[in-house]
């Protein structure tokens, strides 16, 4: 079973604040770790999909980076909005062939207007 | 058309009832996939479908029966649920198999609660 972790689990941010969270999973083997954004009562929707250690991906103020040596993605929010409020998934893939996603239990974030 | 679309949003059925979920895209994806997500819980998936063809069956109990008729359909039957499998059940597709470094697109899932 593997084991991929997000913190932290909730996030209350101002409003024009930045903010970062954190997508753990096991550096053994790497292939693939997707991040997707979930707001309530809708369908998550896909941020990035990295795959090369090293990679930074960037979606207007959203941009995450991603070390596959030591099993780690940021996800980082710059100048948050109230429309950014979401639960966000990370989900990982650690073999080519593999159609299996793990997906985290997600960071709840809320931005306080 | 990028959207999977889940019918029934919400579905309260009986242990001893048969109900199905259903799933639609129209974006060609030859991959479909169902998750179980309980709250508080990361989606865990169920089923995988390859070209039309289960691929990936994640030891999910018989209760849960998916079908998946043609490429842009997958149901999942269900049948003697049992409360603990009140759940969101969530569907997916990409647009190729055997590889997961491109992105899923999700439905909003269906809400079951079995009374």
């Amino acid at each position: 079973i593997l084991n991929v972790e997000q913190s932290p689990q909730s996030l209350h941010v101002q409003e024009g604040d930045s903010t970062n969270f954190t997508c753990s999973f096991p550096s053994s083997n790497f292939y693939a770790l997707h991040w997707y954004r979930w707001e309530t009562a809708k369908s998550p929707e896909a941020l990035f999909v990295m795959t090369l250690n090293g990679d930074e991906k960037k979606k207007g103020r959203i941009s995450a980076t991603l070390n596959t040596k030591e099993g780690y993605s940021y996800l980082y929010i710059k100048g948050s909005q109230p429309e950014d409020s979401a639960t966000y998934l990370c989900a990982f893939n650690p073999n080519f062939g593999n159609e299996k996603l793990t997906f985290g239990t997600g960071t709840r974030l809320t931005i306080i207007p | 058309d990028t959207e999977v679309t889940q019918t029934p949003k919400h579905l309260v059925m009986g242990m001893t009832n048969k109900k199905s979920l259903k799933c639609e895209q129209h974006m060609g994806h030859r991959a479909m996939y169902w998750y179980k997500q309980k709250a508080k819980k990361p989606p865990e998936l169920m089923f995988v479908y390859s070209y039309e063809k289960l691929s990936i069956n994640e030891s999910v109990p018989s209760r849960f029966s998916p079908e998946c008729p043609n490429s842009s359909l997958l149901n999942l039957h269900l049948h003697a649920l049992q409360p603990e499998d009140s759940a969101l059940y969530l569907c997916a597709s990409s647009q190729r198999t055997g590889t997961l470094n491109e992105k899923l697109f999700f439905g909003s899932g269906t809400q079951l609660s079995v009374l």
